[in-house]
């Protein structure tokens, strides 16, 4: 499968746990992008990699969360001290400089307890 | 980027087109339009973008005003796969680097 792949598929934690994403985009894209979907609206953007290089995060992104992308293929998202408002579908996409269209991967669905 | 305007939810027959309209009234000349739909618990998945002409692929049709205020995503015989939400979407082109501003979006839901 060369599409976007994300792991875990779902993950239930227990406040105040730390829990950690990640994403494998694409081999040759170059951009990728996290956002996070609750029930019944759309995916909100949190921030965006150009290959290594974090440059953009969203206000949304709070001091709890942290993104890498080392040496710019997978990435990872993390998220400290978890709380009941972080429960909510975790979606990646990613992007090459010639296309216009993101790929998303199925995403990763969190429950906080 | 510009703010969109679709309807919530819309029904269509099996078979039969499907139209989903949408507002960018304060679209600006270098965005495009964007249409993406997502199947319930999947992520999004890419239909189909313009800038100012009509476009049309193996998914669907889409019609753009000569004002470029709105436009409508036509997906011309309608199956109960097609069953999902739909986002319009505006913004400038990829290689910005900008991300996508998804809205609610349309949830369309393909009677038999």
């Amino acid at each position: 499968d060369t599409g976007v792949s994300q792991d875990p598929r779902h993950k239930i934690t227990k406040r105040g746990q730390n829990v950690t994403f990640r994403c494998d985009p694409i081999s040759e894209h170059n951009r990728l992008y996290w956002y996070r979907q609750t029930l019944g609206q759309g995916p909100e953007f949190l921030t965006y990699f150009q290959n290594e290089a974090q440059l953009e995060k969203s206000r949304l992104l709070s001091d709890r969360f942290s993104a890498e992308r080392p040496k710019g293929s997978f990435s990872t998202l993390e998220i400290q001290r978890t709380e009941q408002g972080d429960s909510a579908m975790y979606l990646c996409a990613s992007l090459a400089d010639s296309y216009n269209e993101q790929f998303f991967g199925p995403g990763t669905r969190l429950t906080v307890l | 980027d510009a703010k969109t305007t679709q309807p919530p939810s819309m029904d269509c027959a099996e078979g039969r087109a499907a139209n989903l309209p949408c507002n960018h009234s304060t679209i600006s000349g270098n965005e495009y339009v964007y249409w993406y739909r997502q199947i319930h618990s999947q992520g999004p998945q890419y239909i189909i973008h313009g800038l100012k002409n009509n476009e049309t692929n193996e998914m669907a049709s889409l019609i753009i005003t000569e004002d470029r205020k709105s436009s409508t995503l036509i997906l011309p015989h309608a199956t109960l796969r097609d069953t999902a939400v739909y986002y319009c979407i505006v913004r400038t082109s990829a290689n910005t680097g900008n991300q996508f501003y998804f809205g609610t979006g349309t949830s369309l839901t393909v009677i038999p």
